[in-house]
């Protein structure tokens, strides 16, 4: 069984459109999060919820917006694609939050987004 | 401001040809610190935790040590399984922050 899951694997997509990445995960675990890794490998965390709660909310234009519907789930919407945000972002999941405890993170398999 | 470092960008090593990969870390107060490992095409998979200066971890060829300003990642007689990008990770607040990775490239 996956622990953490997220659909679509790939997506391409035209400047402008808005589209969605879902993440899933089976872990029990109470904190999700959603980084972006550019092109030089370099992970960047936007967002993070525990409990369904926002937590962290870095520096991301506000075209972002996540949603966590339950402890399991936490989706990502993007309005108003730009190239600029082609990228591979990733779900990850965690027992804890890192502030309480050093946090393992369980990672998804990664969206790679093609924006043209 | 608080970072992490790691050295090389890349390395290529020729298979059982040993080395260390290095991760050095400006947070203060440091609650651990974490060491992945990334194949292409997949999500980073934990591979240590390191709470304290002089802590070891070991697994396989591996091996993970902790000073107070950095940690290695020590890979002894390398196989070609071992190509993948080595991230290591420290949590300030409540987030996870990556350095920048070592691209690893084991050749027969």
């Amino acid at each position: 069984d996956t622990a953490v899951s997220q659909t679509p694997k790939y997506l391409v997509t035209q400047m402008g459109n808005d589209k969605s990445i879902k993440c899933e995960q089976n872990l029990g675990h109470d904190t999700m999060y959603w980084y972006k890794q550019d092109s030089k490998k370099f992970l960047k965390i936007m967002f993070s919820y525990n409990n369904k709660e926002l937590i962290i909310n870095e520096t991301v234009p506000n075209r972002f917006s996540p949603k966590s519907p339950d402890k399991a789930h936490l989706n990502l919407h993007i309005n108003s694609l730009e190239l600029g945000d082609s990228a591979v972002y990733f779900c990850a999941s965690s027992h804890f939050r890192p502030r309480d405890r050093a946090a393992k993170l369980f990672f998804g398999s990664g969206t790679q987004l093609s924006v043209l | 401001e608080d970072q992490v470092t790691q050295s090389p960008e890349a390395l290529r090593l020729q298979e059982g040809e040993s080395s260390s990969l290095n991760c050095s870390y400006t947070v203060s107060g440091l609650r651990g610190l974490f060491w992945y490992r990334q194949d292409p095409g997949k999500g980073p998979e934990f591979l240590f935790t390191l709470y304290s200066a002089g802590e070891e971890k070991e697994k396989e060829r591996l091996k993970a040590t902790l000073t107070k300003k950095e940690s290695f990642l020590h890979i002894t007689a390398p196989k070609p399984e071992d190509s993948a990008t080595y991230l290591c990770a420290v949590p300030l607040t409540d987030k996870l922050i990556f350095g920048t990775g070592t691209r690893l490239q084991v050749f027969p």
